[in-house]
């Protein structure tokens, strides 16, 4: 089966424009998350879907960032404006808590913020 | 929240060799413990994970235990090849849904040397 499909791959833009990634989840799960990872850190939790419902963005600064998941199948996470901090790579993990406990992981988006 | 702590940061060891990395978590009320290997450019990738009704479990050359009265976890890796050199996340998680919201730590690279 496909995995989770993460675009663009990598991106570089100035501070204070606009961005957007893309996620398309595993057929089937129920469960998306956004992550951010700084370099040399673990993931951290952004937000986290159960279908279409956002059931925990406690993490999202909702100052500049933004997400949808339309249908209950792609998710796109938005920042606007960019910062220099929000330089990292944004991961998108999809899961069916229905059968299984484990998170599969797309290969994520490296922002950098000039 | 949970807060989860793992050392070493790197570790190398010679092919053949066993490797271990070690965990902490802070909230007794956790009750999964997944283990992530993560490669260059790519998403963190499941390898092993433990319930806290679980004191160990094996898989291969890959081994993990609880303690959950310390509240610490740990990763064995026997016999390492080169091919295991990456990055190694703990993590913790609790909840209705025991993986709804993922802790992870800090990483650890390591290098296995021929």
């Amino acid at each position: 089966e496909a995995g989770v499909v993460q675009s663009p791959r990598y991106k570089i833009i100035e501070k204070k424009q606009p961005v957007a990634f893309w996620c398309n989840p595993i057929s089937g799960h129920n469960t998306l998350y956004w992550y951010r990872q700084n370099l040399g850190q673990g993931p951290e939790l952004l937000i986290r879907y159960e279908n279409e419902e956002a059931v925990d963005d406690s993490q999202l600064p909702k100052d500049r960032f933004s997400a949808e998941r339309l249908k209950g199948v792609d998710s796109t996470l938005k920042i606007q404006p960019a910062e220099l901090g929000d330089s990292a790579v944004y991961l998108c993990a999809s899961s069916n808590w229905d059968t299984s406990n484990e998170q599969f992981f797309g290969p994520g988006t490296r922002l950098t913020v000039l | 929240g949970e807060n989860v702590e793992q050392h070493p940061s790197t570790l190398s060891v010679q092919e053949g060799d066993s490797a271990v990395i070690k965990c902490t978590y802070s909230d007794s009320a956790s009750n999964y413990f997944p283990w992530y290997k993560q490669e260059l450019g790519k998403g963190p990738q499941l390898i092993i994970d433990i319930r806290s009704n679980v004191g160990e479990k094996k898989d291969q050359r890959i081994a993990v235990t609880l303690n959950k009265t310390a509240k610490h976890f740990s990763l064995h890796i026997t016999e390492t090849q080169p091919e295991d050199s990456a990055v190694y996340f703990c993590a913790a998680s609790f909840g209705r849904v025991t993986a709804s919201k993922l802790t992870f730590g800090t990483g650890t690279r390591l290098q296995v040397t021929l």
